[in-house]
């Protein structure tokens, strides 16, 4: 079933810009994972953050945890023309590796 | 070079034509597990495999059947295909709590 829900659905901006998107989820978490997909590819895993983390930074990326709130962001900081592309929360709710997906946040970014 | 390489890559077939698509990764890792993406529903686990000869069904399982006789292989097998399973189809493999690596994808129509 799906457990991660992004905001928004989809997400335009111009080179350079910062962008920001959600994950809102229902149960209690082991660990959340940021995926990103160009058009028609594999998913290609970016982050992963544990239940006990709070915020964690790779390179432009930025994840924060707020498992009080149940939800999570990314912060893409000086966005490319090459991070055009949607991106996933996954949310793994044990240590057996199971991984549920939202329906992801398409990025546009502009030149 | 570490990877999950699926095939075939795209594929067209007619209702009820039994069809088996391949999956192997070659970084030992126990856990694999199959997807499917339709636009707007995200990705959404058909099946799942923690190690050898273990397997389990995931979200949308019905009309499938998966097999993990070795390791590094786990072939998703349609014995029946129907036209609602034309969708993308991805694998993926992981050892921890450290991310999935997925294969490229098997875009299948049924006709």
């Amino acid at each position: 079933s799906q457990q991660g829900e992004e905001d928004p659905q989809a997400l335009s901006i111009q080179e350079g810009e910062n962008a920001t998107m959600n994950c809102s989820y229902k149960t209690s978490i082991n660990n959340l994972q940021w995926y990103r997909q160009n058009s028609g590819r594999g998913l290609v895993h970016l982050i992963l953050i544990r239940s006990n983390e709070r915020e964690k930074h790779s390179g432009r990326l930025r994840v924060t945890l707020d498992t009080s709130k149940k939800s999570s962001s990314l912060l893409i900081t000086a966005s490319r023309a090459a991070d055009t592309a949607s991106y996933f929360c996954a949310t793994g709710l044990t240590n057996d590796y199971k991984l549920s997906f939202g329906a992801g946040t398409t990025v546009t970014v502009r030149a | 070079e570490a990877q999950v390489t699926q095939n075939p890559r795209y594929l067209i077939t007619v209702t009820g034509k039994k069809l088996t698509v391949t999956c192997s990764q070659n970084m030992n890792h126990e856990y694999m597990s199959w997807y499917r993406q339709d636009p707007g529903l995200g990705l959404r686990q058909i099946y799942y495999s923690m190690n050898v000869e273990v397997t389990d069904k995931g979200d949308v399982p019905e009309g499938y059947k998966v097999s993990r006789k070795e390791k590094r292989n786990f072939p998703l097998i349609l014995e029946s295909p129907s036209p609602n399973q034309t969708s993308l189809y991805f694998c993926a493999s992981s050892s921890s709590n450290y991310g999935y690596t997925f294969g490229s994808g098997t875009r299948l129509t049924v006709v």
